[in-house]
């Protein structure tokens, strides 16, 4: 089985800070990552798939990159409603998995 | 509008069972492969399981496989998850799940594209 495994597990970062995600996988997943965003009590949403392809809707300030084994999700400029978990997901067969999380706040 | 409503969750005994259900609505349901994530409570997401469009294929994770069927009704829209031989571990929030069109194959038989609805969540409780 495919791992995922996402870095750091927690962060706390200033409003208008650049934050970085990664999340690495155990085989090689060609572009079959997907980044999910959620909030303290609410459903996951959609953010990147494809690695790096912006939901509609998704602030620009969201990006996603890697290809293979390792895949970053950068907020370019942190604001207070990103305070939320964020989620890596492999989607290269049928068997998905999810990284364990990043929590992010807001110092 | 897309709409995925969960039904059936409860407080159920170690060794019970249970029938989850979920409701669509806003798409051609039969289109689209169908899948159950859960949430333990203050834990990451968990794949479950999936099924395809036309139900004739099934998927599982390792920890539910033999307890756990997928199942789905495309006449009435309505996705399904019989679990049984519950377990302490399998207290979470299970989120019913649609497979998006963003993948790089489309149909009902197509995985490998993220999820782009999800339900609202039912909790199911396993305690004595």
């Amino acid at each position: 089985d495919i791992q995922m495994t996402q870095s750091p597990s927690s962060l706390s970062a200033s409003v208008g800070d650049r934050v970085t995600i990664t999340c690495r996988a155990s085989q090689g997943i060609s572009n079959y990552l997907a980044w999910y965003q959620q909030k303290p009590g609410k459903v996951p949403k959609l953010l990147i798939y494809g690695a790096s392809t912006l939901q509609s809707g998704v602030p620009s300030r969201f990006s996603g990159s890697g290809s293979g084994t390792d895949f970053t999700l950068t907020i370019s400029s942190l604001q207070p409603e990103d305070v939320a978990t964020y989620y890596c997901q492999k989607y290269n067969n049928a068997f998905w998995t999810f990284g364990q999380g990043t929590k992010v706040e807001i110092k | 509008e897309v709409q995925l409503v969960e039904s059936g969750g409860d407080l159920v005994q170690p060794g019970g069972s249970l029938r989850l259900s979920c409701a669509a609505s806003g798409f051609t349901f039969s289109n689209y492969a169908m899948n159950w994530v859960r949430q333990a409570p203050g834990k990451g997401l968990e794949w479950v399981s999936t099924i395809s469009g036309s139900g004739y294929t099934t998927y599982y994770a390792d920890s539910v496989k033999g307890r756990f069927t997928i199942s789905r009704d495309n006449s009435e829209s309505t996705l399904y998850l019989q679990i049984s031989s519950l377990r302490a571990e399998d207290t979470a929030v299970y989120y019913c799940a649609k497979t998006s069109p963003l993948g790089s194959c489309s149909g009902g038989a197509c995985y490998t594209a993220p999820i782009d609805y999800w339900g609202q969540g039912i909790l199911i409780t396993v305690s004595s």
